[in-house]
């Protein structure tokens, strides 16, 4: 299976950048993906095959990346951004796998 | 608008098996894939399977000897069963679209927390 690894948890202060990395175990091609999710929510999808928005999404939200190396930014960061985010793969199928998660706390 | 409800009871004994429906609304299921997430207690979340517009399935290996998912297109709905149930089941089950061609998630249901004990 492709290990997804992610840094588990940053803190940063409204209006900076962050920026929340995802690094494959092996190649994905672009084929990864971007949830955030809140407490007691279910996770709603940010950006999709690396880099593209995804539906009614600000455009504080942006992702980047290619083969297995992977970055989600958010910039200008505001309160209501504290959340987990997820990255996930569908390159290499069966199985899709997500990443453990990094908690984003907002100062 | 695309909506997903999961349902199912919240208990299960351990060896029994775990069956849960998805009810779709807004979108047929014949058309896309449908499938089944889970996230245990510390967030590690897994994808179980998936149905096609077709009918057709694909499992996770590590689960394929004991998970089903079928589907009633009359009902516009999708379920999940998997048999042989431990405590390493007990999670927080979802269902949700495959979106595009590139298998991501684009809708979800709100999830369903299933504890198995006995």
């Amino acid at each position: 299976d492709t290990v997804l690894t992610q840094s588990p948890a940053l803190a940063v202060s409204p209006g900076e950048r962050v920026s929340i990395s995802c690094r494959a175990s092996e190649g994905v091609n672009s084929y990864m993906h971007w949830y955030q999710q809140k407490p007691g929510q279910q996770p709603k999808l940010l950006i999709y095959k690396a880099s593209n928005l995804a539906s009614g999404v600000p455009a504080r939200f942006s992702g980047s990346g290619s083969g297995t190396d992977f970055t989600l930014t958010i910039y200008p960061v505001e309160a209501d951004d504290t959340a987990t985010y997820f990255c996930q793969q569908s390159w290499n199928d069966p199985p899709l796998t997500f990443g453990s998660g990094t908690k984003l706390e907002i100062k | 608008e695309v909506q997903l409800q999961e349902s199912g009871p919240g208990l299960v004994k351990p060896s029994q098996s775990l069956s849960l429906t998805c009810s779709v609304t807004g979108y047929s299921i014949t058309s896309n894939y449908w499938g089944w997430i889970r996230k245990f207690p510390g967030n590690k979340m897994e994808c179980m399977g998936y149905i096609s517009y077709s009918g057709s399935t694909s499992y996770n290996p590590s689960l394929k000897s004991r998970i089903s998912i079928t589907r009633d297109t009359s009902k516009n709905q999708f379920c999940l069963q998997l048999n042989s149930v431990t405590s390493e089941d007990t999670a927080t089950y979802y269902c949700a679209r495959y979106g595009g061609n590139y298998f991501y998630f684009d809708y979800w249901g709100q999830g369903v927390m299933v504890t198995v004990s006995s």
